[in-house]
């Protein structure tokens, strides 16, 4: 088992869907979490950092955080065209520790 | 301001070649790490830097890699007889000593033929 997991896609959604993006993680340690975006042929960008268990909201994006079952989500209201790419989730213990990424969701969002 | 940058931007080599790769952190960053993403895939720790010493390296997958970051700036990994399994894009990342958010660079794309 990976320590990381998240469905590949790719996840086809019409323009204004709510998405949900999910990865569900095995080490118990983890209490560091963030979701990256990613563009095609680009690094990745920060767009959720999240301490322990709870929600966090930041305009349309909404990070979950549900420790107890090692599952944290990723919510994006209104999706757009412009919000296709690969989403990424990632997490660490302490600080200082290295990130252990998951591989990915390619997600389009179609006109 | 700058942001992380990455050079080259791409390197095409030959197996068995050596090749270097930049990475020029975000100024005032004190932490700075180098992943390697395969193609579908995350990316995958290689080698943390705190100041100018490795404080992990762990990820670094034989000695055929080696990183260095001798002022506490700019780093450079360097791959020595490069094999075609090395293809991939290598990113580097930093961050202040202060914060775990970590801000990436645009990633070299490195082939091996």
């Amino acid at each position: 088992q990976k320590e990381v997991e998240q469905d590949p896609g790719p996840l086809s959604v019409p323009e204004g869907a709510i998405v949900s993006l999910n990865c569900t993680y095995s080490n118990s340690a983890f209490q560091y979490f963030m979701w990256y975006r990613q563009y095609s042929r680009k690094g990745p960008e920060l767009l959720m950092y999240t301490y322990s268990s709870g929600n966090k909201e930041d305009g349309r994006f909404t990070a979950q955080v549900d420790k107890s079952s090692k599952y944290i989500s990723l919510f994006i209201r209104d999706s757009q065209p412009s919000d296709s790419a690969t989403y990424l989730c990632a997490m660490n213990g302490n600080y200082g520790q290295n990130f252990v990424f998951g591989p990915g969701t390619r997600l389009s969002v179609l006109p | 301001g700058a942001g992380v940058s990455q050079t080259p931007s791409n390197k095409v080599t030959e197996k068995g070649k050596y090749v270097e790769l930049r990475c020029d952190p975000i100024s005032g960053h004190t932490a700075l790490y180098w992943y390697r993403q395969s193609l579908g895939q995350g990316p995958e720790f290689l080698i943390y830097f705190q100041g100018t010493g490795a404080a992990d390296d762990s990820g670094l997958p034989n000695d055929r890699f080696f990183a260095v970051r001798p002022e506490g700036s700019v780093s450079t990994l360097k791959i020595q007889r490069t094999e075609r399994g090395d293809s991939a894009v290598y990113l580097c990342a930093s961050s202040t000593d202060r914060e775990q958010t970590q801000y990436f660079g645009p990633g070299t794309r490195l082939l091996v033929l």
